[in-house]
């Protein structure tokens, strides 16, 4: 089956860097997705990896692992309107988006 | 200028009832969908409509049925709601179908609408 794995709360401080992992096993790989969502808003796109390696965009980079089925999410200089839910998302064979299930982060002072 | 917009907000009803929810978006995108995210937060794809053609028709109940009237609206139509069906509908829009562009094409999401069957 179809499975992608994210833990399911995170917490970091403000100022700090933090790691968001993830794992997936698909059907066939076109791509993993990061979203954002804030409690109560819909999802909004961060990044998107198709190649192995670090994509960088700001504060944040994503990286990819296709061998290993592995990407993770890192956030820099953390700041409290970071708080929200990380979702990765991966591209199947069939082109279907394969949705985790996000991990709340939560920032603290 | 909201992108994709989505109507109402919140929907509370009473089993057995039938209900719709209603879907815009102003991007000129080619695909819109329709998702569903239950109380464990995974967003499960329901339906995508490319140029008023059904593409992708996940394994959902036929108490579901999208309507799309035009390229800019995707409306989804519940029947005979049941407890189950508690959750937030979230629309989507994206340029072109995930299959045509493969590569970083993105989706773009309404509000969501949050329905609550009592």
């Amino acid at each position: 089956g179809q499975n992608i794995d994210q833990p399911t709360e995170m917490t970091a401080t403000e100022g700090a860097i933090v790691q968001i992992n993830c794992t997936y096993q698909t059907s066939g790989f076109n791509g993993l997705f990061w979203y954002q969502q804030h409690a109560g808003e819909a999802p909004t796109f961060l990044s998107y990896n198709v190649l192995d390696g670090l994509e960088e965009k700001g504060r944040f980079s994503s990286f990819l692992s296709r061998s290993k089925g592995y990407s993770y999410l890192l956030l820099k200089e953390l700041q409290m309107k970071d708080s929200a839910s990380y979702l990765c998302a991966c591209l199947d064979s069939n082109y279907q988006l394969i949705w985790g299930a996000g991990t709340k982060l939560i920032i603290k002072p | 200028d909201t992108a994709v917009s989505q109507t109402p907000k919140y929907l509370v009803t009473q089993m057995g009832n039938d209900k719709s929810i209603k879907c815009e978006q102003n991007l000129g995108h080619d695909t819109m969908y329709w998702y569903k995210q239950d109380s464990k937060k995974f967003l499960k794809i329901m339906f995508s409509y490319n140029n008023k053609e059904l593409i992708i028709n996940e394994t959902v109940p036929n108490r579901f049925s999208p309507k799309s009237p035009d390229k800019a609206h995707l409306n989804l139509h519940i029947n005979s709601l049941e407890l189950g069906d508690s959750a937030v509908y979230f629309c989507a829009s994206s340029p072109k179908t995930l299959v045509e562009s493969a590569l970083g094409e993105t989706q773009y999401f309404g509000p969501g609408t949050r329905l609550l069957v009592l």
